[in-house]
């Protein structure tokens, strides 16, 4: 099984919709949570930490859930500029995992 | 200004040849690492180091070598036994307060 696995997409929704991605992994262990964002051919860039307490950002949601061993990343009112590839990245002891990334493309 | 630095940005190489990408940072971070990314998939840990003169292999180090001389720098090397070095390389240092990862804009290997 590997480490962090996500959904690899695509996801293509319309301008407007409301689209989540989950992303499990498998260390109990594992301290703390990102979700980052990498546009084609670029480098990750971090779009959220993920707490316990769940957090927002404007039309971005995150939450953890350590029971389920999963994180989620809900985007609200989709725009053009979202798509790109959203990567979960999951730290144990400084150890820094990636997903494999989802794949999202919003269309006019 | 403060960041990542990756050079070069594209490399070619012919088969056989050992190859050095570098990687400078100057926000005075203890963790670097090294990833690679092939077109369509994750990044995968190659190496990674928590402090200086110390590092650990991650999940796809046969073939590549580090150091970490200094604080600043960690450059990574491709050597002739990485037997599909044409990829993606990426860098990155880690934030003591957050965890946050910051990355170079990495470094397109090519084997001829």
């Amino acid at each position: 099984r590997k480490e962090v696995e996500q959904d690899p997409g695509p996801f293509n929704v319309p301008e407007g919709a409301t689209v989540a991605f989950n992303c499990t992994y498998s260390n109990s262990a594992s301290q703390s949570f990102f979700w980052y964002r990498q546009d084609c051919r670029k480098e990750p860039k971090l779009l959220m930490s993920v707490y316990s307490s769940g957090n927002e950002d404007g039309r971005f949601t995150a939450q953890l859930n350590r029971a389920s061993q999963y994180i989620s990343l809900l985007i609200r009112d989709s725009k053009l500029s979202d798509s790109a590839t959203y990567l979960c990245v999951v730290n144990n002891n400084n150890d820094m995992r990636f997903g494999a990334g989802t794949r999202l493309t919003v269309k006019p | 200004d403060g960041g990542i630095t990756q050079s070069p940005k594209y490399l070619f190489r012919k088969e056989g040849q050992n190859v050095t990408l570098s990687c400078e940072q100057n926000l005075n971070h203890d963790a670097m690492y090294w990833y690679r990314q092939d077109p369509g998939q994750g990044l995968r840990l190659i190496y990674y180091s928590q402090i200086v003169n110390d590092f650990q292999k991650g999940d796809i180090a046969e073939g590549y070598s580090v150091s970490r001389e200094k604080k600043e720098s960690f450059p990574l090397t491709v050597t002739s036994a990485q037997k599909n070095p044409t990829a993606f390389y990426l860098c990155a240092s880690q934030g003591w307060n957050t965890g946050e990862l910051f990355f170079g804009e990495g470094s397109r290997l090519t084997v001829l």
